[in-house]
């Protein structure tokens, strides 16, 4: 089946300091991605959309200049992190639509701890 | 708006006694998709089942069985004979298909605790 990887799966670091995180779909191409994020005992909340080679579509509340992303090939979208603050520390969970069936697989997720 | 409603947070039950888990939903789209996911402790999302809005037919996998009714836009999961691997965090979600809005709606999630 469709798998979709993240990296890293656990992350630590510094207030103010910025951290990536890479989703890929490793045996499909995925024009669309999405990024979510999760607080504890929550339910996921979409942050954005991104479509490769295009800017990525925030949802409202989401700040575009702090959670950035890129979206450069079909197998690979980033999210950014930037200036991480404690209140960042979260799961996020990246999922990729596989162009040709458009079913949406999700990654493993990540989380963030930011001290 | 889409929106799916899983009025049940938390659900605790003794192993081997059956469990359905809720699901309400709302869309206008006459066309959409519905989902179940699981979520164990390790976070990741395990794909359950995909119900397309033509498609009323109830799904049996063996023990997990789903009841997909329409006139009362509910799309319930039920566990057979539940065991302690079914513990998770289980949600609902909502798919609709005109263009430009292909995003999946999460319910809020049941957490489903089997005791032994």
């Amino acid at each position: 089946g469709a798998v979709v990887s993240q990296h890293p799966s656990r992350v630590i670091c510094k207030s103010g300091t910025s951290v990536k995180i890479e989703c890929r779909s490793l045996d499909f191409q995925a024009t669309t991605m999405f990024w979510y994020r999760q607080f504890p005992k929550k339910s996921l909340m979409l942050m954005a959309t991104s479509n490769e080679g295009s800017k990525a579509t925030y949802e409202q509340g989401v700040e575009k200049d702090k959670f950035l992303i890129n979206h450069a090939s079909l197998t690979l979208s980033t999210l950014t992190v930037t200036s991480a603050h404690p209140e960042d520390s979260s799961f996020y969970i990246c999922s990729a639509r596989d162009w040709g069936t458009y079913e949406q697989y999700f990654g493993p997720g990540t989380r963030l701890t930011v001290t | 708006a889409q929106k799916v409603t899983q009025a049940q947070t938390e659900i605790s039950v003794v192993e081997k006694e059956d469990v359905t888990l809720d699901c309400v939903y709302e869309t206008r789209d006459t066309t959409y998709y519905l989902f179940w996911y699981k979520q164990p402790p390790s976070g990741e999302l395990v794909f359950l089942i995909r119900r397309n809005s033509f498609d009323e037919q109830n799904e049996i996998s063996g023990r997990y069985s789903w009841n997909f009714q329409k006139s009362t836009s509910s799309f319930n999961f039920t566990i057979t004979a539940s065991q302690v691997v079914d513990s998770a965090v289980y949600f609902c979600a909502l798919r609709v298909f005109r263009q430009g809005a292909q995003k999946l709606v999460f319910g809020q999630g049941t957490r489903l605790t089997i005791n032994p």
